[in-house]
């Protein structure tokens, strides 16, 4: 399995309240991604990285912000949380050394964020 | 836009038969497209890569086609098991932004297999 470790796996917080979630990786892959997971939308990308301090928007990236300051920590930051982004959130990695970001999608467990 | 469309509906297939999953996409010129598993509270797990330029790919019981003509890929599991139910989710990449930009996912068709 690909080292990737989301954390928190599960949080509940208030609307209004700022959010950060953690994607480590021990792989040293080059592209990180977040994407969330609804009943009825399938999985969205919200933001991607394709190096250190190198971040593009996804589909769904209003109200959250990413930042990447060392090749394993990809961090997903919801500034006020709100109802509508209550979902679960997945990190992903690809492309090990030497290879492009055209392989496989390694996924994380996933982190449950409920907002009140 | 962009559209992938994969079974909504659950499929229910008895054991030992060829499960066969679909996906149709529009408004799309994939370089590529995979499948994966996903089971309830975990991550998807890759399957199977294949390129515009490949028809077929194999690995072990999975069987995927891609046919850019139709817009179409077939994802089949022979001698399905109970094991196999779960939830299999398609993926269009291309080499926009240098295939870094990730994957466009389906919804996903739920899969199970009767004992």
């Amino acid at each position: 399995d690909a080292g990737i470790t989301q954390s928190p796996r599960h949080k509940v917080t208030e609307t209004g309240t700022p959010v950060t979630l953690r994607c480590h990786q021990t792989e040293n892959h080059r592209y990180m991604y977040w994407y969330r997971q609804d009943p009825g939308h399938g999985l969205r990308l919200i933001h991607y990285s394709y190096g250190v301090k190198d971040t593009d928007k996804g589909e769904v990236s209003d109200g959250y912000s990413v930042s990447r300051s060392k090749t394993e920590d990809f961090l997903l930051t919801l500034e006020s949380a709100t109802s509508s982004q209550t979902s679960v959130y997945f990190c992903a990695i690809s492309g090990r050394t030497g290879q492009g970001a055209f392989g496989e999608l390694f996924f994380g467990e996933g982190s449950r964020l409920t907002v009140l | 836009s962009q559209k992938i469309e994969q079974n909504s509906e659950a499929l229910n297939i008895q054991e030992g038969k060829t499960a066969t999953l679909t996906c149709n996409y529009t408004n799309y010129s994939p370089a590529y497209l995979q499948w994966y598993r996903q089971d309830p509270g975990r991550g998807p797990v890759f399957l199977l890569l294949i390129r515009e330029n490949e028809k077929e790919k194999r690995k072990e019981r999975l069987k995927v086609t891609f046919d850019t003509t139709l817009k179409q890929s077939l994802f089949h599991i022979t001698a399905s098991q109970p094991a196999d139910s779960a939830t299999y989710l398609c993926a269009l990449g291309n080499f926009r932004g240098g295939g870094a930009d990730g994957l466009t996912f389906g919804k996903g068709t739920h899969l199970i297999i009767q004992p």
